[in-house]
């Protein structure tokens, strides 16, 4: 069955280091999403990514942020100077249209410390 | 703003138990998903719902789109079935937004 995937399952950076969470969505996928997962906190929404652009985004995806589909099949989430406080769990979603099923990859783990 | 209310938060069951949880939304929405997260914290989707009923093997939803009100039921429930249950809503095209979460246990 596909599936998203992310790379890598958990990293640990250094604070003001940059980092490049990276998600292969599910190949015939048009809507690619980033969420994040504050330990103990609710999934947020970050941002949503159609047609080579950012679609929408939500009031956490500050300049710090940034996403690109550099290939055909790569989806990244860059952190540009990392923060403590950007110590969550970061995961990828895909969906075929923007009113279908999202499918979640098993997440990244990243620590700032 | 469109909050996303979910209840219980904790809900342990004996095995074989029918569970039912509970999603509130304050707001119109384009669709309701649920979702499971595993202790190791990778999510699955569930379901995808706008209107009615769905069924997936003991697992059914349903929405009241009037009452802004849904609800994940699972019958016969089985230890594998222990995880966090989470509600999501999507009212514009592409922004969600998750409830907290009901944690299940459900024991041997």
């Amino acid at each position: 069955e596909p599936e998203v995937t992310q790379t890598p399952s958990h990293q640990v950076t250094q604070m003001g280091q940059e980092v490049i969470l990276r998600c292969v969505p599910i190949s015939n996928h048009l809507y690619f999403y980033w969420y994040r997962q504050i330990l103990g906190q609710k999934v947020e929404f970050l941002v949503s990514f159609y047609n080579n652009e950012i679609s929408e985004k939500s009031e956490i995806f500050d300049d710090q942020f940034s996403v690109e589909r550099p290939d055909g099949s790569n989806f990244t989430l860059k952190i540009r100077s990392t923060k403590l406080e950007d110590s969550a769990m970061y995961f990828c979603a895909s969906s075929e249209t923007g009113n279908t099923e999202a499918f979640f990859g098993q997440g990244t783990r990243l620590t700032v410390v | 703003k469109n909050e996303v209310e979910q209840s219980p938060q904790n809900l342990t069951a004996q095995e074989g138990e029918f569970i039912t949880i509970n999603c509130s939304y304050s707001v119109g929405i384009s669709a309701l998903h649920w979702l499971q997260q595993h202790p190791g914290g990778g999510i699955v989707s569930l379901f995808m719902l706008s209107s009615g009923k769905k069924k997936h093997g003991r697992l059914i939803a349903t929405i009241n789109i009037q009452e802004k009100h849904s609800s994940l039921h699972i019958t016969a429930s089985h230890p594998r079935d222990s995880a966090v249950y989470i509600c999501a809503v999507r009212w514009g095209l592409y922004d969600m937004r998750f409830g907290a979460g009901t944690r299940l246990t459900v024991k041997p």
